[in-house]
């Protein structure tokens, strides 16, 4: 199985300052056939669905806010949230697509200090 | 636009079955793959179980196979999970999740939309 971590947790950031979880898989994302890292970013607000915000490692979902922004290969990926505003307290998840089972990493927690 | 609403969550008692639903709008659950995904209580997100389109295929989580089965009623748009002999380990909020048609995607791919869950809770 490929198991998915993430730092920090929590983190705590100023309203408009740049807010940065991390997210390592223990195997590369990396996938030889179509050269696609299979690695999404899901918002996760309480009582609500999780929200996709990024796709193939890097790729902004339609709709989501260009404040946010996926980055990474192989194994290490960043979730950049360059402006944190109070709407994006969430806890925040990285997931790994490549194969089954799927998996996520254990979350981080993002509020405002 | 696309919905899911989930049902048939509730308190069961160890070793008891119950039933989640999964109803679509807004698109043919018969054209995606489709997932079932739990959150325990105060943990994170766990992959349970997955339907493909081809052949409708199923898959499980090492943790529920043998125990639960995914199915779909395309005439229904609806998604399904049956769970039997279930464990208290088993409580959480059930998730069914879409997964996308991205063209890159070669067999699985990540899930672009989800209901808001339904809670299933194992205790005597």
């Amino acid at each position: 199985d490929i198991v998915m971590t993430q730092s920090p947790d929590p983190l705590s950031v100023s309203l408009g300052e740049r807010a940065t979880v991390y997210c390592r898989s223990s195997q590369s994302l990396l996938h030889s056939s179509n050269n696609k890292t299979y690695l999404a970013w899901y918002q996760h607000k309480s009582g609500q669905p999780p929200k996709l915000l990024v796709y193939w490692a890097s790729i902004r979902e339609s709709g989501v806010p260009d404040r946010f922004t996926g980055s990474g290969s192989g194994t290490d990926f960043t979730l950049t949230i360059s402006s944190l505003q109070t709407e994006d307290v969430a806890v925040y998840y990285c997931h790994q697509y490549y194969s089954r089972p799927f998996t996520f990493g254990p979350g981080t927690k993002v509020d405002i200090k | 636009e696309v919905q899911l609403v989930e049902s048939g969550g509730g308190l069961v008692k160890p070793g008891g079955s119950l039933r989640l639903s999964c109803t679509a709008s807004g698109f043919n659950i018969e054209r995606y793959n489709m997932k079932w995904v739990r959150q325990a209580p105060g943990k994170g997100l766990e992959w349970v179980s997955s339907i493909r389109t081809f052949r409708d295929s199923t898959y499980y989580a090492d943790s529920v196979q043998g125990r639960f089965t995914i199915s779909r009623d395309n005439s229904k748009n609806s998604l399904f999970l049956q769970m039997n002999s279930l464990r208290a380990e088993d409580t959480a909020v059930y998730y069914c999740a879409r997964e996308s048609v991205n063209i890159y995607c070669i067999a699985d791919c990540f899930s672009d939309s989800w209901g808001l869950g339904t809670l299933v809770t194992v205790s005597s």
